[in-house]
C-alpha cells in the first residue's frame, strides 16, 4: 500500500514568505501529525490531527499553522518565514489513538534565505 | 512534560559487534517508540512498545516499564546498520516526545 506522501521534498523561500507544506496520510489513517527536526533542536512536536480538528499543538509561535481535510490529507502553513524556520518537516500517520504505530513520510527540506 | 534521554550520543563499532542503545524517560507513558533515521531524512518506525520484549531479525527492543527505561539492541552488527535510532514516547493528540538520537557507525 502507498506510503505517507509529503510534497514538496525541497523548498527555498525567501525571509518574510509564506509556505504551505502537503502531507497526505496512509489510505484509512486518521490522525496525521506534525514535526520539526532541526539540527539544534532535534525533532519537535508541531501539531496533530484527527477527523479535521487540531487536537493538539506544540510549542510553536502563530506563524505556524495547519488543517486537515475530509480525506485525512493535511497541510501546514509558516507564514513570515524567518530564517531560524529552515528545518525539515515531517509529518506521520497513524490508525488512530495513542497506542498505535506511527508511518512517516520523506520530510519536506525547508530552506530559508 | 516529558524528558527523554538517550545514550551513547554516538556510537562506532565494528561489524559483528552487539549493540545497545539506552532510553530513559521521566513520566509514565503507554507507548515508546524506537525509530530509525538514515541520512537523507526519511524516518522508519522499528518498534512500537507498551511492555516486555520485541524481536524483528536482528533488532531486539525491551521496556521496563517501573523503571522507566527502554533499550534497543542489535545482534551481528552490519554496515547497512548506520543510521540515527531515536527514541520516541507518547503519541495521539500529544504527539510523540523525542530522544536526541543515537548515531551509530558500523565499520566494515
Amino acid at each position: 500500500k502507498a506510503g505517507v506522501t509529503q510534497t514538496p521534498r525541497y523548498l527555498i523561500k525567501t525571509r518574510g514568505q509564506q509556505v504551505t507544506l502537503s502531507c497526505s496520510p496512509i489510505s484509512g489513517h486518521r490522525s496525521v501529525s506534525w514535526y520539526q527536526q532541526t539540527p539544534g533542536q532535534g525533532l519537535q512536536f508541531l501539531f496533530e490531527y484527527f477527523s479535521e480538528t487540531q487536537r493538539n499543538k506544540g510549542n510553536f509561535p502563530g506563524r505556524f499553522s495547519g488543517r486537515q481535510f475530509s480525506n485525512s490529507r493535511s497541510e501546514m502553513n509558516v507564514s513570515t518565514l524567518e530564517l531560524g524556520d529552515s528545518a525539515l518537516y515531517l509529518c506521520a500517520s497513524s490508525l488512530a489513538a495513542r497506542n498505535y504505530g506511527y508511518t512517516f513520510g520523506s520530510g519536506t527540506r525547508l530552506t530559508v534565505v | 512534560k516529558n524528558e527523554v534521554e538517550q545514550s551513547p550520543q554516538n556510537l562506532t563499532a565494528q561489524e559483528g559487534e552487539f549493540i545497545t542503545i539506552n532510553c530513559s524517560y521521566s513520566v509514565g507513558i503507554s507507548a515508546l517508540h524506537w525509530l530509525q533515521q538514515h541520512p537523507g531524512g526519511g524516518i522508519v518506525s522499528l518498534f512500537m512498545l507498551s511492555s516486555g520484549k520485541k524481536k524483528h531479525g536482528r533488532l531486539i527492543a525491551t521496556i521496563n516499564i517501573q523503571e522507566k527505561h527502554s533499550s534497543l539492541h542489535i545482534t551481528a552488527s552490519h554496515p547497512r546498520d548506520s543510521a540515527v535510532y531515536i527514541c520516541a514516547v507518547g503519541g495521539g493528540a500529544d504527539g510523540l516526545t523525542f530522544g536526541k538520537g543515537t548515531h551509530l557507525i558500523i565499520q566494515p
